[in-house]
């Protein structure tokens, strides 16, 4: 199984900066020039909401604050300027193979 | 629009069964491959079952094989997952998720509210 682990488990950031989060897997998920990585939001009862795919590619809707980076193993997510609304546990997902995993998920608060 | 809403959760005796449902609409529900994935009170998400657009071909995790089954009946828009000998540690709100694909490595792009089973005796 690929084992996807992100950092931090938690993080507090200011209102207006920067929130990063990492996810690393186990083993490559990039096959034929595409990272089969997912992030995805989700609040308070509520499903998720999918805000990357392809490892950077923002979803339609999403705002151009969230950017997805990364290859091979290693991802990172960025929110440029947190917003109040971000507050939430974000998780990356792999699609690669099955079992298709998820990461244990990293909650974002503000500080 | 696209929805799915699932349906048929509950409370069952450890050993029991259960049929979840998750209807579709705003879409062509028979092209796209479909997916069912759990979050345990309090945990993450932990992919359950994958079916692809053709129903041809169907994945379970290994902590649910042999007791669950997927299945869709794209004539009605509806998503099944039939479950046997359930157990506590299957307690947990289950969502169906679209595939935006017809086959299955591909991300999920819309998920259901979901439904909660719990399994206690």
């Amino acid at each position: 199984d690929i084992v996807m682990t992100q950092s931090p488990d938690s993080l507090a950031v200011s209102l207006g900066e920067r929130a990063t989060i990492n996810c690393k897997s186990s083993q490559s998920v990039l096959y034929s020039s595409n990272n089969y990585l997912a992030w995805y939001q989700q609040k308070p009862r509520q499903p998720p909401k999918l805000l990357i795919h392809w490892a950077s590619t923002r979803e339609s809707g999403v705002p151009d604050r969230f950017s997805g980076s990364g290859s091979g193993t290693d991802f990172t997510l960025t929110i440029s300027s947190l917003q109040a609304e971000d507050v939430a546990v974000y998780y990356c997902h792999q699609y690669y193979k099955t079992p298709y995993t998820f990461g244990q998920g990293t909650k974002l608060e503000i500080k | 629009e696209v929805q799915l809403l699932e349906s048929g959760g509950g409370f069952v005796q450890p050993g029991g069964s259960l049929r979840l449902s998750c209807a579709a609409s705003g879409f062509t529900f028979s092209n796209y491959a479909m997916n069912w994935v759990r979050q345990a009170p309090g945990k993450g998400l932990e992919w359950v079952s994958a079916i692809t657009g053709s129903g041809g071909s169907t994945y379970y995790a290994d902590s649910v094989r042999g007791r669950f089954t997927i299945s869709r009946d794209d004539s009605e828009s509806i998503l099944y997952l039939q479950m046997n000998s359930l157990r506590a540690e299957d307690t947990a709100v289950y969502h169906c998720a679209k595939v935006r694909a017809t086959v299955t490595n591909y991300y999920m792009d819309v998920w259901g509210k979901g439904t909660t089973v719990t399994v206690s005796s």
